[in-house]
């Protein structure tokens, strides 16, 4: 079974400052990888997936994040947060072999301030 | 498209009572999710179905907790009889096979509070 660890439980960011949130999973075989977010009071939304060809996946709202195969990682990064970035981002994965559910991350709380 | 669809959104009971939480999924996804989220617990998977079938029920908590999935475009979480630790935000999400396998679009949840 795989599994998901998110380093972070909170990060307080000032507006402009540039953010990397930690993902690393545990799974023998080859896998899928998202990245969730949850603005306050609201439902688990898309941020970006990555299932396979380049790495370096771009998604919505200036958002990006690496899969580096080596390191089971899938950090999520942003170069400059805005004071609407503030909510909650989940990492999620599933295998790719037959179909299986996804396994999120325990989530990270960003705030960002103005 | 109109979305995962939840009701209520909102759910206030006492404790003892029977409750029951709705979701419609986006048509012609053929799978099912039902997740529990608290602050101590996180994002918990309680259940999916495929193709209308229970496939893995393992994270269903407790006897108390049932679902159904009559037909593809329906399913309900019920919770008999309701306890105060039920106390949660229920989510709903439903995926396709076909396509962006494993994808999950989520409805927007059902805030259920036992008194």
């Amino acid at each position: 079974a795989q599994s998901v660890s998110q380093h972070n439980h909170h990060v307080i960011l000032s507006e402009a400052a540039s953010l990397e949130l930690g993902c690393n999973y545990s799974y023998g075989g080859t896998v899928n990888l998202f990245w969730y977010v949850q603005y306050p009071g609201q439902h688990l939304q898309l941020l970006l997936k990555y299932f396979s060809g380049d790495p370096l996946v771009k998604g919505i709202k200036g958002f990006e994040a690496e899969f580096i195969k080596s390191k089971f990682s899938f950090n999520l990064r942003k170069p400059s947060v805005q004071w609407s970035d503030t909510a909650e981002y989940f990492c999620a994965v599933n295998a790719k072999s037959g179909y299986s559910t996804l396994t999120f991350g325990k989530g990270t709380m960003l705030l960002v301030s103005p | 498209d109109a979305g995962v669809i939840q009701s209520p959104r909102h759910e206030v009971t006492e404790m003892g009572q029977e409750v029951t939480l709705r979701c419609k999924p986006i048509s012609g996804h053929n799978s099912l999710f039902w997740y529990r989220q608290t602050m101590m617990r996180g994002l918990e998977l309680l259940i999916y179905f495929n193709n209308n079938v229970p496939i893995d029920d393992s994270g269903m908590p407790e006897d108390r907790f049932s679902a159904k999935m009559p037909n593809a475009s329906f399913s309900t979480l019920k919770i008999q009889p309701s306890e105060p630790r039920d106390s949660a935000v229920y989510f709903c999400a439903s995926s396709t096979t076909s396509g962006s396998p494993h994808e999950q679009y989520f409805g927007p949840g059902t805030r259920l509070t036992v008194t």
